[in-house]
């Protein structure tokens, strides 16, 4: 079945450095989600991104969607210590959803 | 808050017993899924109801069991539990439509049930 590569695995960054995360696949999605679970919580939506090419960006995040459909980015500018989590990707094909094994990023004040 | 509801919030239990975590999605959602999350691992996907019919099923056990109810609530009957079956379980639902719409069938998450076997 179609496999998320998720990287790196984990980050630790000190407060104020750009941070980058990529998802590869194997296979083509329709669409690409970015989710962030805060510790002891649910993931929670922070960018879904359409079609190929798309850039998107969320206030310091910016994701975008690969042009070959088979991978996607998300970058946080300038971190702060809120943004410790963990970062997922998601890619959709039709009644299919796939999630990334998660980057765990730790930011140091 | 996200508008899905997951009880019970914790959960500490003994091996070979039996537990049901309940689930009530947002309103308007008709899927639900079910997911599994162990100590710094991934989502693991379990099972997915939508308007009360199995659509879809992961890597779930034999020993686990779900439903969706005509209330459009689910639950996920763990039974036999081993310590291995420690995790948190997600339940997500969404709008999914069948057959399916373009554009993204956005998941939204509860907070989660955490489960620990003794």
């Amino acid at each position: 079945g179609q496999q998320l590569n998720q990287s790196p695995q984990s980050m630790f960054i000190q407060e104020g450095e750009d941070v980058s995360m990529n998802c590869t696949s194997s296979s083509i999605f329709n669409t690409w989600l970015w989710y962030k679970q805060d510790p002891g919580e649910g993931p929670v939506l922070l960018i879904a991104l359409y079609k190929a090419g798309e850039l998107t960006s969320n206030g310091r995040l910016t994701a975008q969607f690969g042009i070959t459909r088979k991978d996607s980015f998300l970058n946080i500018s300038a971190s702060i210590p809120s943004d410790v989590g963990i970062y997922f990707c998601a890619g959709q094909s039709f009644l299919d959803m796939r999630f990334g094994a998660g980057t765990r990023l730790t930011v140091k004040p | 808050d996200s508008g899905v509801t997951q009880t019970p919030k914790h959960l500490i239990t003994a091996t070979g017993q039996r537990v049901t975590l309940r689930c009530s999605p947002r309103s308007g959602d008709l899927s639900v899924y079910w997911y599994q999350q162990s100590l710094d691992q991934g989502l693991q996907f379990l099972i997915q109801y939508y308007n009360g019919e199995e659509r879809a099923k992961g890597n779930i056990l034999e020993r686990f069991s779900a439903q969706q109810f005509p209330d459009l609530h689910s639950e996920l009957n763990l039974s036999s539990l081993e310590l291995g079956d420690s995790a948190l379980y997600f339940c997500a639902s969404s709008q999914q439509r069948v057959p399916p719409v373009t554009g993204a069938n956005v998941l939204t998450f509860g907070a989660g049930s955490r489960l620990t076997v003794l």
